[in-house]
């Protein structure tokens, strides 16, 4: 049992390349997360799925895009990365239904992503 | 506009002693309220968390409170270890999704 597993680690691009990160989780969550963290500050969400084939804005989507093809990955792209996306990436995932357990939220190990 | 606020950066400890964590919040739909821990390189890890509708929740050597009227809540960590030296981050959930909010974090640092 793996968790919440993130592909790359570590990841360096120059401005307007573009990346897709991988979130994978093996627990059967059905709501899936993406963060961002940067430096001085809490994790601010990107963009959230309650499920297979659904996706919604959090409270920084600009410049992100995101997809849940399977129940299992949740894949956050950048069509035209820019220095101020520079940050660490991380990956979440939970139990639908609400109650203290439900609201708790699994985390990968983060990447570290740079824009030059 | 930050509706969960940690304003103490840093907190520093002697080995034994009590640790206190202090959030603030200023949303009054948050209904859960989850504390959060992060070593280096790592991913957060949960702690502990508790409910809207209670004061008070107890794990171990870690207790949360909860005072609504204030939208105050602490984290009580008794003793404390080296070990616990790590970023703690307060979080609060809402609405559809259970969606979370963090708190910038403190860095906690147990000295022995």
């Amino acid at each position: 049992n793996a968790g919440v597993t993130q592909t790359p680690k570590f990841r360096v691009l120059k401005t307007g390349q573009s990346m897709t990160l991988l979130c994978a989780q093996d627990m059967n969550h059905e709501y899936m997360y993406w963060y961002r963290q940067d430096p001085g500050m809490g994790l601010r969400l990107i963009h959230y799925s309650v499920g297979e084939g659904t996706t919604a804005k959090g409270e920084v989507p600009d410049g992100y895009n995101v997809s849940r093809l399977k129940k299992q990955n949740f894949l956050l792209g950048l069509e035209s990365a820019a220095p101020s996306q520079t940050s660490v990436y991380f990956c979440a995932s939970s139990y639908r239904a609400r109650g203290m357990v439900a609201d708790t939220q699994y985390f990968g190990p983060g990447t570290r992503l740079t824009v030059l | 506009d930050q509706q969960v606020k940690q304003n103490s950066p840093s907190l520093s400890v002697q080995e034994g002693r009590i640790s206190i964590l202090n959030c603030d919040y200023t949303n009054s739909m948050f209904d859960y309220f989850l504390w959060y821990k992060k070593y280096p390189a790592e991913g957060p890890t949960f702690l502990i968390s508790i409910s809207s509708i209670k004061d008070k929740n107890e794990d171990g050597r870690f207790t949360v409170f909860l005072n609504k009227s204030a939208k105050h809540l602490s984290l009580h960590i008794v003793p404390s270890q080296p070990g616990d030296s790590a970023v703690y981050f307060c979080a609060a959930s809402w609405g559809y999704g259970n969606k979370l909010v963090f708190g910038a974090g403190t860095i906690l640092r147990v000295k022995s």
